[in-house]
């Protein structure tokens, strides 16, 4: 059973540009979370969807980044028009239920430069 | 809001024990435990649930204290395995919160 796979597994871009970070959840696994985390620091909620349902999204902000979770295929984080400030890792982690033990993939790491 | 972990940083011989502790201004479902080695994703060690229900690593325990909103996890005899940063998580609702973690190294 293959874990959680999350690609790319580093990504650099300009400033400007748009980041896309897939996530696939563990088979069997309909909950998806994502979270940041800088150097030397804990890991930051951003976001928690549903198959097809964003359920809480107050630690993301509100403008430039979005994610979804569509029925077919990988969840998706996005970071539109990046800024330095974005790069970080970025994890996701998925469960079968709310609340159960989160698995985490391992990690996106964003440069910005 | 984030729970508040301490210490902050512990430095272990192999063999002695360690007690890392979490706590939170507000009700908790649930608490989580996890530990991230350097450069690695985070790995699950325990769950802490209301009403007493654990779920997670045999050699590691932990507590919950519901009404004080604080657990502890307990790393006795540690091996040199056991380095790494320790994060707990508190669950309310739709959501999981984790504290800034806590660094233990352990030495031969």
């Amino acid at each position: 059973n293959a874990g959680v796979m999350q690609n790319p597994r580093h990504l650099v871009r300009r400033r400007g540009q748009e980041a896309r970070l897939r996530c696939s959840p563990m088979k069997g696994h309909s909950h998806v979370y994502w979270y940041r985390q800088l150097p030397e620091e804990g890991l930051k909620f951003m976001v928690y969807l549903q198959k097809e349902n964003i359920i809480d999204e107050s630690g993301m902000p509100k403008e430039r980044f979005s994610a979804e979770f569509p029925k077919e295929g990988p969840s998706i984080l996005r970071i539109q028009q990046v800024v330095r400030g974005d790069s970080a890792a970025y994890f996701c982690a998925s469960s079968i239920r709310r609340g159960d033990e989160q698995y985490f993939g391992p990690g996106t790491r964003l440069t910005v430069t | 809001q984030q729970p508040v972990q301490s210490p902050q940083a512990v430095i272990l011989r192999e063999g002695e024990d360690a007690v890392i502790n979490c706590s939170s201004s507000k009700a908790l479902y649930s608490v989580h435990w996890y530990r991230q080695k350097h450069g690695e994703a985070p790995v699950f060690l325990m769950i802490l649930l209301k009403g007493g229900e654990q779920k997670g690593h045999e050699k590691i325990s932990a507590s919950f204290n519901e009404k004080k909103q604080q657990s502890s996890l307990y790393l006795t005899a540690s091996q040199l395995s056991y380095s790494g940063t320790y994060f707990c998580g508190t669950e309310r609702g739709n959501d999981m919160r984790f504290g800034a973690g806590t660094r233990l190294t352990v030495k031969p």
